[in-house]
């Protein structure tokens, strides 16, 4: 099986700060990588695939990079509303796995 | 709008069984790969089955492979996991999810629709 592993696996941010996730697999995945966010309550929404491919209706300050084993999820300037956990999947192989999660809390 | 909606978890022992259903609307349900994914408080998101368009191909995770069943029936827009023989390590919240792709793996397009989910609880 593929492993996925996610760093931070917390992180404390203000609200306009710059922040990456990275998300580094135990094989080549070939950007078949997506990014999801989970909040409280909330179904996960998708945010990225294709490695780099914002989902429709995804605010622009969220981006996605990277190729072969390592990816990143970037947000440019954080908002009150992205606290929650960020997890990243990959496509690529079978069975389906996902990252372990990065919890991200607003200071 | 498009949405997802699951229904029939619930308290079971273990060892007993139960089935889950998931009915979508607002899309062409029979043209996409369909999801089952579990969320375990304070342990993330576990892919747990997976099915193609045409429902020809599956696939499992290991933890499930052997006791769960992944089916679909597009005249319904219906997904449905049969789970056997549960385990107390099988409780968690149960989410289907449509890929926006027809097949369900080798597809990089991401999982762009979720239910919220139905709880499973094998006590």
């Amino acid at each position: 099986d593929i492993q996925l592993t996610q760093s931070p696996s917390f992180l404390s941010a203000s609200v306009g700060d710059r922040v990456t996730i990275t998300c580094r697999a135990s094989q080549d995945i070939a950007r078949f990588l997506a990014w999801y966010h989970l909040k409280p309550g909330n179904a996960p929404n998708l945010l990225i695939y294709a490695a780099s491919t914002l989902q429709s209706g995804v605010p622009s300050r969220f981006s996605g990079s990277g190729s072969g084993t390592d990816y990143t999820l970037t947000i440019s300037s954080l908002q009150p509303e992205d606290f929650g956990i960020y997890y990243c999947q990959q496509l690529n192989d079978y069975p389906l796995t996902f990252g372990g999660g990065t919890r991200v809390e607003i200071k | 709008e498009v949405r997802l909606e699951e229904s029939g978890g619930g308290l079971v022992q273990p060892g007993r069984s139960l089935r889950l259903a998931c009915e979508g609307s607002g899309f062409t349900f029979e043209n996409y790969a369909m999801h089952w994914v579990r969320q375990v408080p304070g342990k993330g998101l576990e892919w747990v089955a997976g099915i193609s368009w045409h429902g020809h191909s599956l696939g499992y995770a290991k933890s499930v492979k052997g006791r769960f069943t992944i089916s679909r029936d597009d005249a319904q827009n219906s997904l449905f996991l049969e789970m056997n023989s549960l385990r107390p390590e099988d409780t968690a919240l149960y989410h289907c999810a449509k890929h926006m792709g027809s097949q369900w793996f080798g597809d990089p397009t991401g999982l762009d629709v979720w239910g919220r989910g139905t709880t499973v609880n094998v006590s």
